[in-house]
């Protein structure tokens, strides 16, 4: 079976804090994908990473950093110096042999 | 390159209806996926369509179907509609299923109340 699990329901952070949102997950496939969406207000589900289970390279992408540790089953995201319009639901997901699983999302307040 | 597109954007309808959203997949995609977004259970998957076949299937009554046409863009129906129903419906799309999603593009979603 297959889980995602972000422990996170609410953060807060105030302006050009750094913040890392949390994903834990659960696979028995050997091959699999890890993915992060945001979801703004208005409701569409934006890509930001995708990563394969054999690619434990860390990425960073202007503000944006994720940190893959297959050993703890962790796909975290950090946000550098955020800002308000980081504000938002981040979902981590994960994609296996079956169909795309979901953590239950991140609400992110970046407040001015 | 158009995105995923959903119709309508906004839906309100009564118990016991049934109704029909629409998908047009990102050109050259083969691949639809159906989620169900509500704040008590998240974004649950509906079911996936690959070259017009049902490739997967969550964990939904009979009353939520789907199909795919030759040209890629899907449908979703859901009769007898419920109160519980009501959610933000969002369709995603992917070049080639393959064994797994390698990459998803959603839709905006089409939110639907039932009253």
């Amino acid at each position: 079976a297959q889980k995602v699990t972000q422990a996170q329901t609410e953060i807060s952070v105030v302006e050009k804090e750094d913040v890392t949102l949390d994903c834990v997950y659960e696979t028995r496939d050997t091959t699999y994908y890890l993915f992060w969406y945001k979801q703004p207000p208005s409701g569409e589900l934006v890509f930001l990473i995708r990563r394969n289970s054999f690619d434990e390279q860390n990425e960073i992408s202007g503000r944006y950093s994720w940190n893959f540790q297959k050993s703890t089953s962790s796909f975290n995201f950090t946000i550098t110096a955020s800002q308000v319009v980081d504000s938002a639901v981040y979902f981590c997901a994960l994609s296996g042999e079956g169909d795309m699983r979901f953590g239950a999302g991140t609400r992110l307040t970046v407040k001015p | 390159k158009a995105g995923v597109t959903q119709t309508p954007r906004y839906l309100i309808k009564t118990r016991g209806q049934q109704v029909t959203l629409s998908c047009s997949p990102i050109s050259g995609h083969r691949s639809v996926s159906w989620y169900q977004q509500t704040p008590g259970q998240g974004l649950q998957f509906l079911f996936e369509y690959f070259s017009e076949t049902q490739r997967n299937k969550g964990n939904f009554p009979g009353r939520f179907s789907g199909r795919q046409f030759s040209n890629s863009r899907s449908e979703m129906n859901v009769s007898t509609l419920e109160l519980g129903d009501s959610a933000l419906y969002l369709c995603a799309s992917s070049p080639d299923r393959g064994r797994m999603n390698t990459e998803a593009f959603f839709g905006q979603g089409t939110r639907l109340t039932v009253v």
